[in-house]
């Protein structure tokens, strides 16, 4: 079936350096989503990109849809305490509802 | 208005036993996901209701799993003779949209099987 790939799993980074995680699908997807999930809480949408080649910017966070809309990238500048969590991204597949999900990528903030 | 709520929030139970957790979504949504969280990994899609169509129970691990939904209202995940790969995070989420929209997540209920 349809498969999300998201790396790295974790990443351990210092206040202040920046941060990626990445999507990539064997299979065009319509859409995709990306969400945030604190430690012990819920995944939290962020959002949503469409169309092919797609930049969206949320503060420090930018979003980025591959032109072929098989991959995907968060990048978070300048990390805080604040954005730590795991980050998933989700991407619509054949089905009419059903979003594919990736694993999620962890970040750590070092002390 | 008041968001996706699930209950309980925690529950412990022996193996064997039979768990029913609920889930409350979010006024006017049409679709309800369920989904498992194992500790530390990512989410693994349950099941899902729209309308009053038939339910896509393709991700039910076995049939000591069922789900049911009235309506566009609360919905309820069985689980029957708990087994201790059981114990997860069960979340449920709802969404406006049929075609892959925004999902809101209820806080989860945490199943520990004992």
């Amino acid at each position: 079936g349809q498969q999300v790939m998201q790396i790295p799993q974790y990443q351990h980074v210092q206040e202040g350096e920046d941060f990626t995680t990445y999507c990539n699908s064997s299979t065009t997807l319509s859409n995709i989503q990306w969400y945030k999930q604190r430690p012990g809480g819920h995944p939290v949408f962020l959002i949503q990109l469409v169309k092919s080649g797609e930049v969206k910017k949320q503060k420090r966070l930018t979003f980025q849809f591959g032109e072929a809309k098989k991959n995907s990238s968060l990048h978070i500048t300048a990390t805080q305490t604040t954005d730590v969590g795991t980050y998933f991204c989700a991407g619509g597949g054949d089905s009419n509802y059903q979003l594919i999900w990736g694993a999620g990528t962890k970040l750590i903030i070092k002390p | 208005g008041a968001g996706v709520s699930q209950s309980p929030s925690n529950k412990v139970t022996e193996k064997g036993k039979d768990v029913e957790l609920r889930c409350d979504p979010i006024s006017g949504h049409t679709a309800l996901y369920w989904y498992r969280q194992r500790l530390g990994q990512g989410l693994e899609f349950l099941i899902y209701f729209q309308g009053n169509s038939a339910p896509d129970k393709s991700g039910l691990p076995s049939d000591r799993f069922s789900a049911e939904r009235t309506g566009e209202s609360v919905s309820t995940l069985t689980i029957q003779r708990t087994q201790q790969e059981d114990s997860a995070v069960y979340l449920c989420a709802s969404s406006l949209a049929l075609r892959k929209g925004e999902q809101y997540f209820g806080p989860g209920t945490r199943l520990t099987v004992t």
